[in-house]
């Protein structure tokens, strides 16, 4: 089943703007995940942040976690035309025997 | 350390007929994980693979089947092909199982069932 939702769905900005990508989930969780998909290709973990954390940083990527909205968001901050691809975030929890749920994904299209 | 490997990277395949995808994860990596992923219904978990054994199956029909080798090498197999069944077949590794470690993608197997 898919726990994970992100919002929106679809996601166009301006080359240079921010973007911002929210993933909420339904029941509690050990661990929450950010991938990064490149049309066609694999995905590549982005950051991982647990239950006890309240943000994570990485390059030009930050991601907050609030437990009580039962929610997280992904921001990339001065967008490049690189960053074009579907973003899915994937949570475990102490019901879930190891397996990460998923979401269905925001596309992202960064514009020139 | 070279990445999480699947072959072949595309497939075409008639309906009725079998198909082997093979994934060969990170060295070191005991966890293997296999997803499909279509339009439709986005990334949908088949089964999980920790030091040959079978631990996680998602919610697939049997014609769905995998296997993991004493090298970590796990190879799943769909058999009689159906048209829904073309997707693309993603596998991953990661070094522990959970959610505490991240997964490792491969580029993926285009099944196309005609």
């Amino acid at each position: 089943s898919q726990q994970g939702e992100e919002d929106p769905q679809a996601l166009s900005i301006q080359e240079g703007e921010n973007a911002t990508m929210n993933c909420s989930y339904k029941t509690s969780i050990n661990n929450l995940q950010w991938y990064r998909q490149n049309s066609g290709r694999g995905l590549v973990h982005l950051i991982l942040i647990r239950s006890n954390e309240r943000e994570k940083h990485s390059g030009r990527l930050r991601v907050t976690l609030d437990t009580s909205k039962k929610s997280s968001s992904l921001l990339i901050t001065a967008s490049r035309a690189a960053d074009t691809a579907s973003y899915f975030c994937a949570t475990d929890g102490p019901d879930s025997n190891y397996q990460l749920i998923w979401g269905a994904g925001t596309k992202l299209i960064i514009k020139p | 350390k070279a990445g999480v490997t699947q072959t072949p990277r595309y497939l075409i395949k008639t309906r009725g007929q079998q198909v082997t995808l093979s994934c060969s994860p990170i060295s070191g990596h005991r966890s293997v994980s296999w997803y499909q992923q279509t339009p439709g219904q986005g990334l949908q978990f088949l089964f999980e693979y920790f030091s040959e054994t079978q631990r996680n199956k998602g919610n697939f029909p049997g014609r769905f089947s995998g296997r993991q080798f004493s090298n970590s090498r796990s190879e799943m197999n769909v058999s009689t092909l159906e048209l829904g069944d073309s997707a693309l077949y993603l596998c991953a590794s990661s070094a522990n199982r959970g959610g505490n470690s991240p997964l490792h993608f491969g580029n993926g197997t285009r099944l196309t069932v005609t």
